[in-house]
C-alpha cells in the first residue's frame, strides 16, 4: 500500500505558466482534498472531492480548479500561477463520508512561482 | 464557516515535562477533533482524534480532552521526549470539511 502519493515533488513556474499537481490513493477511500499549507498559516482547504463524481470549493478556491478523474485520483489545475500560490500543496484522503474521518496526507508539493 | 483558534504558537518544556496545547472553535455542529503532527518538511501525521459524543481520550502519553459547552480542546502530552519536537495542529471538522488551528511549534529541551 503506497497511501497517498503526490506528484510533482517540487515545481518551479513563472508567473503566468500553468501546471497540474497529482494525487492518487490506494486505499480505495472515498473522499478526497487538497489543502495549502503557509508558513505561521497552518492549512487551508483548497477544493475537495466527498465522492467520486463530486466536486467542492473549501477555504481559498479562487485560482485554482480541480478534477475528480475517478474514485483513486484527484489532480488540482493552477491556470495561471502567481506568486501568491507559492507553498505546499498537500492532498488527502479519507474514507468517509459517515464512515470515518481520519484523513491521511500525501508527501506535499513545494512550489514555487518566481 | 468554521474559525479554529490554537495556542500557543511556540511552546518550550524541559524533557519529562508535560505540554499542553489548547484550541476553541466556533461552529457547535463540529463533531470531530483531531491532532495531527508534522516534523520539518514531513507531511501531517494524526496522533489522536476524538469525536464530539466523547469528552477524553488517552493513548499511552498522549491525551485529548473536549469541552463541547465550552467549545474548546486540548492536547496534553506528559514525560516529553525530544523526539516529540515538531508542530502539532488542531482541527475541527463540520460541513465534511476539517479546519485548522494555525499550528503549535513545540521544542522538547534536553
Amino acid at each position: 500500500n503506497a497511501g497517498v502519493t503526490q506528484t510533482p515533488k517540487f515545481q518551479v513556474l513563472k508567473t503566468g505558466q500553468s501546471m497540474t499537481l497529482q494525487c492518487a490513493q490506494d486505499m480505495n477511500h472515498n473522499s478526497m482534498y487538497w489543502y495549502r499549507q503557509d508558513p505561521g498559516m497552518g492549512l487551508r482547504l483548497i477544493y475537495y472531492s466527498a465522492s467520486e463524481g463530486t466536486t467542492d470549493k473549501g477555504e481559498v478556491p479562487n485560482g485554482y480548479n480541480v478534477s475528480r478523474l475517478n474514485k483513486r485520483e484527484f489532480s488540482l489545475r493552477l491556470e495561471s500561477a502567481a506568486p501568491s500560490q507559492t507553498s505546499v500543496y498537500f492532498c488527502a484522503s479519507t474514507l468517509g463520508p459517515q464512515k470515518a474521518y481520519e484523513q491521511y496526507f500525501g508527501p506535499g508539493t513545494r512550489l514555487t512561482v518566481t | 464557516g468554521e474559525n479554529v483558534e490554537q495556542h500557543p504558537s511556540t511552546l518550550s518544556v524541559q524533557e519529562g515535562d508535560s505540554a499542553v496545547i489548547k484550541c476553541t472553535y466556533s461552529d457547535s455542529a463540529s463533531n470531530y477533533f483531531p491532532w495531527y503532527k508534522q516534523e520539518l518538511g514531513k507531511r501531517p501525521q494524526l496522533i489522536i482524534d476524538i469525536r464530539s459524543n466523547v469528552g477524553e481520550k488517552k493513548d499511552q502519553r498522549i491525551a485529548v480532552t473536549l469541552n463541547k459547552t465550552a467549545k474548546h480542546f486540548s492536547l496534553h502530552i506528559t514525560e516529553t521526549q525530544p523526539e516529540d519536537s515538531a508542530v502539532y495542529f488542531c482541527a475541527a471538522r463540520s460541513a465534511r470539511q476539517l479546519t485548522f488551528g494555525s499550528g503549535t511549534q513545540l521544542t522538547v529541551l534536553p
